[in-house]
């Protein structure tokens, strides 16, 4: 297995652009989510999903999009980039709410 | 004010030392506590994971223990190694069906030949 597979790892944005991360798991988890880590804070969560076609709302959801059309691909969009939005971002998959969350190796953005 | 707080923010130790690192949070209701181990560019990874019943935990070189009633926890670090050099985070995840976790800001140690 793969695991959780992210892309892209680095991206360099202009403020205004949107773009996608994409994430992906191939070990059939339900629950999918998307963090941001910034330097000297705790990961926050972004928006996550219980499930194919379920999407909610994490911590910090403004200027985000995401959707979930198949079990294993949930993809992140950056609707219009913004300097606050420079940050490490990490999906996680795991079974159920309980079980082992599985991490992707990250994107590194910066927007400019 | 983040409801997991980590001490020390970063650590530095000789190889072979031992170390602890200290997780207090004010998380409520408490579900369980997870310590996660993150290499520099790479994904958290799960240690350890510690229910409300469970005192103490080992994970190799590492053992995590947890005090319920005073909301603390701390990774204890054995004859560290090189490649214990990382950040640890701590986890605390809400009581309830719900997707509540809150993340310590992490430890970052450095382990010196």
């Amino acid at each position: 297995n793969a695991g959780v597979t992210q892309t892209p790892k680095f991206q360099v944005l202009k403020t205004g652009q949107s773009m996608t991360l994409q994430c992906a798991q191939d070990m059939n988890h339900e629950y999918m989510s998307w963090y941001r880590q910034d330097p000297g804070m705790g990961l926050r969560l972004i928006h996550y999903s219980v499930g194919a076609g379920i999407t909610d709302q994490g911590e910090v959801p403004n200027g985000y999009n995401v959707s979930r059309s198949t079990t294993e691909d949930f993809p992140l969009r950056l609707l219009s980039a913004a300097p606050s939005q420079t940050s490490v971002y990490f999906c996680a998959s795991r079974q159920t709410i309980r079980n082992e969350q599985y991490f992707g190796p990250g994107t590194r953005l910066t927007v400019t | 004010k983040n409801q997991v707080e980590q001490s020390p923010q970063s650590l530095i130790i000789l190889e072979g030392k031992n170390c602890t690192l200290q997780c207090n949070y004010t998380v409520s209701p408490f579900s369980n506590l997870r310590w996660y181990k993150q290499d520099t560019g790479r994904g958290p990874v799960s240690l350890t994971i510690m229910t409300f019943s469970e005192n103490t935990k080992s994970n190799g070189r590492y053992t995590a223990t947890l005090d319920a009633d005073t909301k603390q926890s701390s990774l204890h670090i054995t004859a560290s190694q090189l490649s214990d050099s990382a950040s640890y985070i701590c986890v605390v995840r809400r009581g309830g069906n719900n997707n509540d976790m809150r993340f310590g800001a992490g430890t970052r140690l450095t382990v010196k030949p």
